[in-house]
C-alpha cells in the first residue's frame, strides 16, 4: 500500500474548521484514501473514505485533489470530543487481504 | 451494544506466563483482524481471518503468538512465555467481505508484562 504523510500535530479552536491535510504522491489508481481517528485508550474508528470524488457524511468531509495526490479532512465545527490521532491511509481495492497499514497520524488538538 | 467486544480490557502478567485474549466480532461480520499498538504508535497488523481460514500473519507475529477463530465467530490471540515487549494494546477489528469495507475496532485489551 502507498505511504502517507500527515503533519504529527495540530490545534484548532472549538467551534472552527479542522482541516487535517494529508499528502499520498505515489497512490495508485484502485487504492481508496480513508481516515480514522483514535481517541484516547479507545479503538480506532472509522471517518471517512473516498476514491476521486469529494465525499461528505455526518462526521466530516474529505476533499481529495484532482490529481489524487493528497487530500483534506474537514471537521466543520470542532468541539473538545474530536481531540485525538486522526490517520490518513490509502488501501488498495479488490485485494485479498484488506489488512490497514497505519502510520503515525496527526494528533490534533481542540482547545476551549 | 452489537460492537466489537473484547476481553478482557487489561491484562497484568509477569513475564515467561501465557495469556489469552478474546475477541467478539459484529455478528454478520465474515472477516476479523488482530492488530497491535504501542505507545505513541499507530496500530500495526497481525493476522487476519476469513470466516475461520486464517489467511494473513505478519512477521510480527512471532512463534509465541497463536491466533485461531474456531467455527467463524469469535477469535482467540494468544501470546505464551510472555516478554516485556509484549507489552502493547491488542485490538481486534471486524469488517464485512470485500476490500473496500471499513473495519469496525474493539475497545482494546491492554498488556502489561511486569
Amino acid at each position: 500500500d502507498a505511504k502517507t504523510t500527515q503533519p504529527p500535530s495540530m490545534d484548532c479552536a472549538e467551534g472552527r474548521a479542522a482541516n487535517l491535510p494529508c499528502n499520498h504522491s505515489t497512490i495508485s489508481g484502485n487504492e481508496y484514501v480513508y481516515w480514522y481517528r483514535q481517541i484516547h485508550s479507545q479503538g480506532p474508528q472509522y471517518i471517512i473514505h473516498g476514491l476521486k470524488n469529494n465525499e461528505t457524511n455526518e462526521m466530516a468531509s474529505l476533499i481529495i485533489t484532482e490529481d489524487r495526490k493528497s487530500s483534506t479532512l474537514i471537521l466543520p465545527h470542532a468541539t473538545l470530543r474530536d481531540t485525538a490521532v486522526y490517520y490518513c491511509i490509502v488501501r488498495v481495492v479488490g485485494s485479498s487481504a484488506s489488512k490497514i497499514i497505519f502510520g503515525s497520524g496527526t494528533r490534533l488538538s481542540i482547545r476551549p | 451494544d452489537t460492537g466489537v467486544s473484547q476481553d478482557p480490557r487489561h491484562k497484568i502478567t509477569k513475564r515467561g506466563q501465557n495469556v489469552t485474549f478474546r475477541c467478539d466480532p459484529i455478528s454478520e461480520h465474515n472477516r476479523l483482524y488482530w492488530y497491535r499498538q504501542t505507545l505513541g504508535q499507530g496500530p500495526e497488523f497481525l493476522t487476519y481471518f476469513q470466516n475461520e481460514a486464517q489467511l494473513e500473519k505478519s512477521r510480527l507475529l512471532s512463534d509465541r503468538f497463536s491466533a485461531e477463530r474456531p467455527k467463524g465467530s469469535f477469535s482467540t490471540l494468544e501470546i505464551q512465555r510472555t516478554e516485556q515487549g509484549d507489552s502493547a494494546m491488542y485490538l481486534c477489528a471486524s469488517s464485512l467481505d470485500g476490500a473496500s469495507y471499513e473495519q469496525y475496532f474493539g475497545p482494546g485489551t491492554r498488556l502489561t508484562v511486569t
